[in-house]
């Protein structure tokens, strides 16, 4: 069936670091794909998004490309701080129309001073 | 700023007893979603409500129910709650539409079920 993967966690950094999350997806045509972030406590806040093949969503200094032809939506930051440490997730929305998401196990990301 | 809010940060309550969570929107969405949260499974979605009084059964809705009898209000409820119950339970709403209206989240309730 449709599914969302994301690479394992916990990712490791050093402060000023590059940072890529990979996530690829299986589904039925064409979802729009999310990046949301979690901190420490709290719920889920949505850091872009895109709705068809080759959007670029970014914000905050991340960006992630829609791409079809690998079914791909990997995360980057050019440089990371210690306080993009959180949780990260790449859901689809699923093709019923209802508006659901379809969520992977998410990644942690550790960035270290 | 769309505002989700739940009603418990955290949450204790023992096995066998009805637990209610509840969320309330102040954005006028017509979608709203309950989820559990567990380490290495990501959110799993347990219900979710398009309309006032209207419900739909999500991936994993065995040992819960809810209630919608207004627009911004969406309970979640353990009927006879167990410990495998005790998860992080996050609620969502969004517009409802077909242009892919991304969900907004609460902050979460953490439930521990002894």
């Amino acid at each position: 069936g449709d599914s969302v993967t994301q690479m394992e966690g916990p990712v490791t950094l050093s402060e000023e670091a590059f940072l890529t999350i990979n996530c690829t997806y299986t589904a039925t045509g064409y979802p729009s794909l999310f990046w949301y972030v979690q901190y420490p406590g709290e719920g889920l806040q949505l850091l872009l998004k895109a709705t068809k093949a080759d959007d670029k969503g970014s914000n905050k200094g991340f960006e992630a490309t829609y791409r079809k032809e690998t079914t791909s939506f990997h995360l980057e930051k050019g440089s990371v701080q210690v306080s993009d440490s959180a949780v990260y997730f790449c859901p689809r929305m699923t093709t019923d129309s209802w508006g659901k998401l379809q969520f992977g196990a998410g990644t942690q990301v550790v960035v270290t001073p | 700023d769309v505002k989700v809010t739940q009603s418990s940060r955290y949450l204790v309550k023992r096995t066998g007893e009805k637990v209610f969570l509840e969320c309330v929107q102040d954005m006028d969405h017509e979608n709203m979603f309950w989820y559990r949260q567990d380490p290495g499974l990501g959110l799993r979605l347990i219900y979710f409500s398009y309309d006032v009084k209207m419900k739909e059964k999500g991936d994993i809705p065995e040992g819960y129910s809810v209630s919608r009898e207004k627009k911004e209000r969406f309970s979640l409820i353990l009927e006879s709650a167990s410990t495998n119950q005790t998860s992080m339970y996050l609620c969502a709403s969004s517009f409802y539409s077909r242009s892919n209206q991304p969900q907004h989240f609460g902050d979460g309730t953490r439930l521990s079920i002894l």
